[in-house]
């Protein structure tokens, strides 16, 4: 069975341009997570869909982050414009509804100059 | 405000030298306390799922202890192969399901032969 695939894996970017990142959950999971981790940390959640339906967006900084998963399956984070600080490793997770077992992706590291 | 600590930080081994990981949390009515691994440059991995104080669940050399405070990982006589971040995590109170989840900063294992 295949995992949870994201792309980049790693992406340089300068600050203030965009930069966007993919994930492709596991076939059959409903659920999908957007996480944050900076160095030294634990995951710190950004945004869950359930579906094509983002049921827990309270932790996005709306004003330059932004998601979607138009069809239910794929899902694309996007930030726009970058700030240093947005420096991090971006990781995607799904699972089925009920969330016991999250299954995460290796996640991108983003490096913002 | 609902808080995972864990400790320590980090943590070096002999090869064959047991010892425990901690994790502390704060959340009323805890209804799950969760154990991930992260190897370096992936994402976490799942172990266990502990639901109500008393309960042990064990897998190779690791054995997740819960009580109403704390969880502890127990490694028996672990492998170079055991090194790792371990993370805690707990959902939030009042947030239902599991799919939000509250990590700790983890804690970095080094197994020395």
């Amino acid at each position: 069975e295949a995992g949870v695939v994201q792309s980049p894996r790693y992406k340089i970017i300068e600050k203030k341009q965009p930069v966007a990142f993919w994930c492709n959950p596991i076939s059959g999971h409903n659920t999908l997570y957007w996480y944050l981790q900076n160095l030294g940390q634990g995951p710190e959640l950004l945004i869950r869909y359930e579906n094509e339906e983002a049921v827990d967006d309270s932790q996005l900084p709306k004003d330059r982050f932004s998601a979607e998963r138009l069809k239910g399956v794929d899902s694309t984070l996007k930030i726009q414009p970058a700030e240093l600080g947005d420096s991090a490793v971006y990781l995607c997770a799904s699972s089925v509804n009920d969330g016991n077992e999250q299954f995460f992706g290796p996640g991108t590291r983003l490096t913002v100059l | 405000e609902d808080q995972v600590t864990q400790s320590p930080e980090a943590l070096r081994l002999q090869e064959g030298e047991s010892s425990s990981l901690n994790c502390s949390y704060t959340v009323s009515g805890l209804r799950g306390l969760f154990w991930y691994r992260q190897d370096p440059g992936k994402g976490p991995e799942f172990l266990f799922t502990l639901y109500s104080a008393g309960e042990e669940k064990e897998k190779e050399r690791l054995k997740a202890t819960l009580t109403k405070k704390e969880s502890f990982l127990h490694i028996t006589a672990p492998k170079p192969e055991d090194s790792a971040t371990y993370l805690c995590a707990v959902p939030p109170a009042f947030s239902g399901g599991y799919n939000k989840l509250i990590f700790g900063a983890g804690t970095r294992l080094a197994v020395h032969p």
